[in-house]
């Protein structure tokens, strides 16, 4: 089964940091590109980050640049998102999944849940 | 990257067709045909059912159809039924290299 495995999450204060992790499993992990995605508290779907399979094609959306380092290992199947000065406005449940061909995104993990409060 | 506008929410009766817009600008639905649509019932994560504008992945219904115009790209769903009822995103490609997603837009059945 063709699956992705969100983990890392969990209640930190505004300016710590986090490190999210994603498992794939049931498919070649090398060629794929990897988005994380995430959707704040009853809201809508926000794209945050890429890393593509050959490592050379990385970026984010603005709301995360500079704060925010996605990076993988091909030999262990994982990609990883490093959350630094986090702040309030990043609660949300964060999604990674693989992209089959420009934003044709399946299958996604079930998410993590990263709160951010004091 | 401001986000794609979609209407808030869209209603029909089961049957009934129902069509939600997705509108862009030149740098993300203008320059490329690579809009996907996804659907996100709640608590669950969300489901690619449209990609390249109007491509529908194995398995999804051909009740769901896509269309684009312009900087405008649009999903209708012909014959409504209740499982349909759920959140739906769009989502492009841009200039940028980068990703922007619609608002979201709530089906009621």
């Amino acid at each position: 089964e063709v699956q992705l495995v969100e983990s890392g999450g969990g209640l930190v204060q505004p300016g710590e940091s986090l490190r999210l992790s994603c498992v794939a499993s049931g498919f070649t992990f090398t060629p794929y590109t990897i988005n994380w995605v995430r959707q704040a508290p009853g809201k809508g779907l926000e794209w945050i980050s890429y890393i593509s399979g050959d490592y050379r094609r990385i970026f984010y959306s603005d709301s995360v640049k500079g704060r925010f380092t996605v990076s993988r290992d091909n030999a262990e199947n994982s990609v990883y998102l490093q959350m630094d000065s986090l702040r309030v406005e990043d609660t949300a449940v964060y999604y990674c999944t693989r992209d089959m061909s420009y934003i044709k995104f399946e299958p996604w993990g079930q998410g993590t849940l990263v709160t951010v409060s004091s | 990257q401001s986000a794609l506008t979609q209407p808030a929410s869209v209603s029909g009766s089961p049957g009934q067709s129902i069509t939600i817009s997705c509108t862009g600008t030149s740098s993300d639905i203008g320059a490329y045909n690579y809009v996907s649509w996804f659907q996100q019932h709640p608590g669950e994560a969300p489901k690619l059912i449209m990609s390249d504008v109007s491509v529908r992945p194995s398995g999804v219904s051909n009740r769901f159809s896509g269309s684009s115009s312009g900087t405008t790209a649009s999903l209708t769903i012909s014959g409504l039924q209740a499982e349909d009822e759920a959140d739906y995103y769009c989502a492009s490609y841009t200039s940028f290299r980068t990703v922007v997603f619609g608002g979201g837009t709530k089906v009621t059945v």
